[in-house]
């Protein structure tokens, strides 16, 4: 079964740019989760999403949004890229629920400049 | 919200010992505790997980203990092997509420 995919797998904006990220989850997943990796701050959840509906999200500004499509597919938006957005971006998939075997694809790395 | 705190930041065992780390939750309604290996350029491996109505759990030479009444879980490495040395995180959820919050990560190096 393959893995989770993210494309692409690095980014270089400038500020004030908008950059849109996509995650693949494995087969048969349903729930979709983003995390923000940062030297400073960690590993900190964006959001979740369950049959295209996000359940939950962060404490991350309205910048960062995201969707999930009928096949499971994720996306996220950042707009008006600042430069403390230039961080590894994490996707993870489960079943049906985050509490459940959470699988991460290799991440997307932002460098906003 | 959930606040994990994770202790020691950074951790260097000898090969062969045995390595602890130590996670403390704020909300009490946590019920969902993985822990997560992360090596360099890849993402995070769920390497173990309990939940709160179990107080521990092993899998080979990798355990998790749970004390709910403390709110704290901890990580338990025995007879370390050089490919151990990796980043570790451990999480808390509230199943339901689909938000994991993680811990600040511990940097283990195991020493041959």
């Amino acid at each position: 079964k393959a893995g989770v995919t993210q494309t692409p797998r690095y980014l270089i904006k400038t500020r004030g740019q908008q950059v849109t990220l996509s995650c693949s989850p494995i087969s048969g997943h349903r729930s979709v989760s983003w995390y923000q990796q940062t030297p400073g701050q960690g590993l900190q959840f964006l959001f979740e999403y369950f049959s295209e509906t996000q359940r939950n999200k962060g404490n991350f500004p309205g910048r960062f949004s995201g969707r999930q499509f009928s096949n499971s597919r994720s996306e996220m938006n950042v707009s008006t890229l600042e430069l403390g957005d230039s961080a590894l971006y994490l996707c993870a998939s489960s079943p049906s629920s985050i509490s459940e075997t959470q699988y991460f694809g290799p991440g997307t790395r932002l460098l906003v400049l | 919200g959930e606040n994990v705190e994770q202790h020691p930041s950074t951790l260097s065992v000898q090969e062969g010992d045995s390595a602890v780390i130590k996670c403390t939750y704020s909300d009490s309604a946590s019920n969902y505790f993985p822990w997560y290996k992360q090596e360099l350029g890849k993402g995070p491996q769920l390497i173990i997980d309990i939940r709160s109505n179990v107080g521990e759990k092993k899998d080979q030479r990798i355990a998790v203990t749970l004390n709910k009444t403390a709110k704290h879980f901890s990580l338990h490495i025995t007879e370390t092997q050089p490919e151990d040395s990796a980043v570790y995180f451990c999480a808390a959820s509230n199943f339901g509420n689909e938000k994991l919050t993680f811990g600040t990560g511990t940097r283990l190096t195991i020493i041959p």
